[in-house]
């Protein structure tokens, strides 16, 4: 079975510090991996995903993530935080061989709330 | 393109009722996905529907169940509410050869 941990449910950070965002993944096959945001009252829109080829994908708002085999680790960065980020994130992994019951969903982990001080 | 949109978008029932929410996808896809949000559980699959059929379900009872029109636009009703049935019930459509979700805004939905 997929799961998936993110590791801390809160994050703080000052505006124009780093913010980093860690996810964590069991899978025997390297899933297709995503991270969303959900703004309050919201529903979630898609930041970044990877599915194949480099390993270090950019989304949108300024975000990027590295998918690390070895680790089995999809950590989201972004190089320098704006109080628009605060919201919370979710980090999601769909198999990347369908097996009848793991068709066409979404494996999701707890989420990280992120908090942007002034 | 439009979003996807999800009707209606808060709702109040009462213990008993029973609840249907609508989804319209995205234009041209055809795969709808249907996900509970709770602060307890988190993010949980209920099921997927592709071209009006269900592809796949998740662990929830009898009481959940969906269907999908031949526009892809779905439905998802859920009997006899109880009140741990309140949550923020949330969308996702995409296509048939893709992995990734797009999401609607979600219906919040509280049982008393």
């Amino acid at each position: 079975a997929q799961s998936v941990t993110q590791l801390g449910s809160h994050v703080s950070v000052s505006e124009g510090a780093l913010v980093l965002l860690r996810c964590n993944y069991s899978s025997s096959v390297p899933p297709y991996l995503f991270w969303y945001v959900q703004y309050p009252n919201q529903g979630l829109q898609l930041l970044l995903k990877y599915t194949t080829g480099a390993t270090l994908v950019k989304g949108i708002n300024g975000f990027e993530a590295e998918f690390k085999k070895s680790e089995t680790s999809f950590h989201l960065t972004k190089p320098s935080a704006h109080m628009s980020d605060a919201a919370e994130y979710f980090c999601a992994v769909s198999p990347a061989f369908d097996r009848g019951s793991t068709l066409g969903r979404l494996y999701f982990g707890r989420g990280t709330q992120l908090t942007v001080w002034p | 393109k439009a979003g996807v949109t999800q009707t209606p978008r808060y709702l109040i029932k009462t213990r008993g009722q029973q609840v249907t929410l609508s989804c319209s996808p995205i234009s041209g896809h055809r795969s709808v996905s249907w996900y509970q949000q709770t602060p307890g559980q988190g993010l949980q699959f209920l099921f997927e529907y592709f071209s009006e059929t269900q592809r796949n379900k998740g662990n929830f009872p009898g009481r959940f169940s969906g269907r999908q029109f031949s526009n892809s636009r779905s439905e998802m009703n859920v009997s006899t509410l109880e009140l741990g049935d309140s949550a923020l019930y949330l969308c996702a459509s995409k296509t048939g050869g893709s992995y990734e979700q797009y999401f609607g805004p979600g219906t919040r939905l509280t049982v008393t």
